[in-house]
């Protein structure tokens, strides 16, 4: 059964920290890895990763892809209260459109 | 360029009712999803249309859940009748044709009592 599993599911932190959310995937002909934030109510869409080893970055944010090993990290340095939300990571099987989430990680960020 | 808009935001019903979510997706995507997400497990996949067609519909819980998308534009997705088990975060999104990300919804929240 295709899954994502995400850890940890949740995470508090102080304003300034670095902190590294993990993504693994058991997915049917895997192409693609998305993240996406959902802070109160709509998923946001952050990095879609489609190769192994190149990082994606955009801001305090970057992400990397190990198909090998089949997972992803999502990184974010210099942490900021706006940061606090729900981090969540899906893969879609194949060449199907729907996408198979994690559980999502939650993460406060405390002033 | 307005995003994904659903409506309504709650609903409360009780169990036996009938109720209809509607999604307004971001004008000119053919694509459109319905995903679910239950109270403490993962959001899943429900239904996907392509235009006015169900391309996918193999996340569809039963046969009380019925999705249209009429004209290829608005979509709804109508419960009936509700059950306790059907209460919820049901997430509309859309794409353009392609691979590209999905854009979600603020979602609509469903409680069943």
């Amino acid at each position: 059964e295709d899954k994502v599993v995400q850890s940890p599911l949740s995470l508090v932190v102080h304003e300034g920290d670095t902190v590294t959310l993990n993504c693994s995937y058991e997915v049917t002909n895997f192409r693609s890895l998305l993240w996406y934030k959902q802070e109160k109510k709509a998923p946001t869409f952050l990095f879609m990763l489609t190769s192994s080893g190149i990082e994606k970055k955009s801001g305090r944010l970057s992400s990397i892809l190990d198909k090998k090993e089949l997972f992803s990290i999502l990184n974010i340095t210099a942490t900021q209260t706006g940061d606090s939300a729900v981090y969540l990571c899906a893969a879609p099987p194949g060449n199907n459109r729907k996408l198979i989430w994690g559980l999502g990680t939650s993460l406060a960020v405390n002033p | 360029e307005a995003g994904v808009t659903q409506f309504p935001s709650h609903s409360v019903i009780e169990k036996g009712q009938t109720v209809t979510l509607r999604c307004d997706p971001i004008s000119g995507h053919d694509n459109l999803y319905w995903y679910r997400r239950v109270m403490g497990k993962e959001i899943k996949f429900l239904l996907h249309f392509v235009k006015e067609s169900k391309q996918d519909e193999s996340g569809m819980p039963n046969n009380r859940f019925l999705a249209e998308r009429t004209g290829g534009t608005y979509s709804t997705l109508k419960v009936q009748p509700a059950e306790l088990e059907d209460s919820g975060v049901y997430f509309c999104a859309s794409s353009l044709a392609g691979a590209g990300p999905l854009h979600f919804g603020n979602g609509t929240r469903l409680t069943v009592t």
